[in-house]
């Protein structure tokens, strides 16, 4: 089974323009995950989709949306980039989201620079 | 709120050596799992090990185990036996809902041949 795919892998951006990334998870997982990562950093939590429902979202600006669709596919969008906004996004899935019983399993993310 | 703190920025050892990566977290919560996640330079985060906080027997994957502290909210990786594919950038995460994981800031170990 192919793991979870993102797009695109490397992204360049100038400050004030728009974003989208997009992530295909694993097969059977309903649940999308996306968390920043900032070059030296841990991965912190953006937003949890499960079942086409918003059931988390992280300390991040209204710049920052998410969607998940039918299919389980999911996009991030940022808008009116910032410098700060520099990272290495990742998707992750989960079979359903539920504690600790499916961890969370990661793609292999998307750079973005914002210039 | 949780958090998860990895004290060893940077670690090394030497190829078929053991290796200790620390981490230790805060929570008020008592149903919880842990983590440790490998990222490699392909950026790709892969699940090492799990733990359930209410398992007092510690999580072991071949060469993989932890050291789960309950009480004193620690949780280290045990790495035997180490080889060159091992290194990569080491994360500690918790997790209590199921919808939101807290990761620490890593560790990078280097595996010396």
């Amino acid at each position: 089974d192919a793991g979870v795919t993102q797009s695109p892998t490397h992204l360049i951006k100038t400050r004030g323009q728009h974003v989208t990334l997009r992530c295909s998870p694993i097969s059977g997982h309903k649940s999308v995950s996306w968390y920043q990562q900032v070059l030296g950093q841990g991965p912190q939590f953006i937003f949890q989709y499960y079942e086409k429902e918003e059931r988390g979202r992280g300390n991040f600006p209204d710049r920052f949306s998410a969607r998940q669709f039918p299919n389980y596919s999911s996009e991030l969008n940022v808008n009116a980039l910032l410098l700060g906004d520099s990272a290495l996004y990742l998707c992750a899935s989960s079979l359903d989201g539920g504690i600790g019983n499916s961890p969370l399993h990661f793609g292999n993310g998307t750079r973005l620079t914002v210039t | 709120a949780q958090t998860v703190t990895q004290s060893q920025p940077e670690m090394s050892v030497q190829e078929a050596e053991t290796v200790t990566l620390s981490c230790t977290y805060d929570t008020s919560e008592n149903n919880y799992y842990l983590f440790w996640y490998k990222q490699p330079p392909s950026r790709q985060m892969i699940l090492v090990i799990r733990q359930e906080a209410y398992k007092q027997q510690n999580a072991t994957e071949n060469r993989f185990s932890v050291n789960f502290q309950k009480a004193a909210k620690s949780f280290s990786l045990k790495i035997s036996d180490s080889q060159l594919g091992d290194t990569a950038m080491y994360f500690c995460a918790f997790d209590n809902t199921g919808n939101q994981f807290y990761f620490g800031t890593g560790t990078s170990l280097t595996v010396i041949p």
